[in-house]
């Protein structure tokens, strides 16, 4: 069975760090983009960051450019986000999501909760 | 603000038909794709490409586009169908994704 699973959220302070993983399964994860998707209580979607299949090529929302990192490990078959600075503004549900290079994000996980609050 | 703009409420009579759109200069070149997602789930890819379904998404799913607009159209609206959708596709720049703010389906 293709599957992601998201792992890691909780809560945090404001100016702390999480980092959240996502483990995949069921494909051959090393051949995909990946990419991590958040959804504020009550809000839209919005893309945060996508890597590309070795890593070399990342792309950052603007608005946790220089905050936020995304790294994977094909080796085990795994995604990662480092969260630094974390603000308010970042308390979302976090998905993994397999990205069809621009196509389209074909497989989500359940995603993670994150909260920043004092 | 986002650079795909959706209606944010869109209603539809049991077994009519809707269209749910999408704009963006972006998509005069790049493909949109629509996510269904209801509450406490994880969204769902229901269209992408030119028209293409996923497996196991019904054929009265299905997606158009023209200019700088994507439709999303269900032919047809069940009950299941009420949920939020939001059209995904790349910004100006062809590197970053961006999705529309969402249009909550109400099927009456």
């Amino acid at each position: 069975e293709v599957q992601l699973v998201e792992s890691g959220g909780g809560l945090v302070q404001p100016g702390g760090s999480l980092r959240l993983s996502c483990a995949a399964s069921g494909f051959t994860f090393s051949v995909y983009w990946m990419s991590w998707v958040r959804q504020a209580p009550g809000k839209g979607l919005e893309w945060v960051a996508n890597i590309n299949q070795d890593g070399s090529e990342k792309y950052y929302v603007d608005s946790v450019k220089g905050r936020f990192i995304i790294s994977r490990d094909n080796a085990k078959n795994s995604l990662y986000l480092q969260m630094n600075s974390l603000r308010a503004e970042d308390t979302a549900v976090y998905y993994c999501a397999r990205d069809l290079t621009g196509i389209a994000f074909d497989i989500w996980g359940q995603g993670t909760m994150v909260t920043v609050s004092s | 603000s986002s650079e795909l703009t959706q209606d944010p409420a869109v209603s539809v009579a049991l077994g009519q038909t809707v269209r749910i759109t999408c704009q963006g200069d972006s998509l005069r070149t790049y493909y949109a794709s629509w996510y269904q997602q209801k509450p406490g789930q994880a969204p769902v890819l229901v269209i992408y490409g030119k028209t293409n379904r996923p497996s196991g998404i019904p054929d009265r799913f299905s997606g158009s586009s023209s200019g700088n607009t994507a439709s999303l159209t269900i032919t047809g609206a069940q009950a299941e169908d009420e949920a939020d959708y939001y059209c995904n596709s790349r910004d100006s720049s062809g590197n970053h994704r961006v999705f529309g703010g969402g249009t909550k389906l109400t099927v009456l």
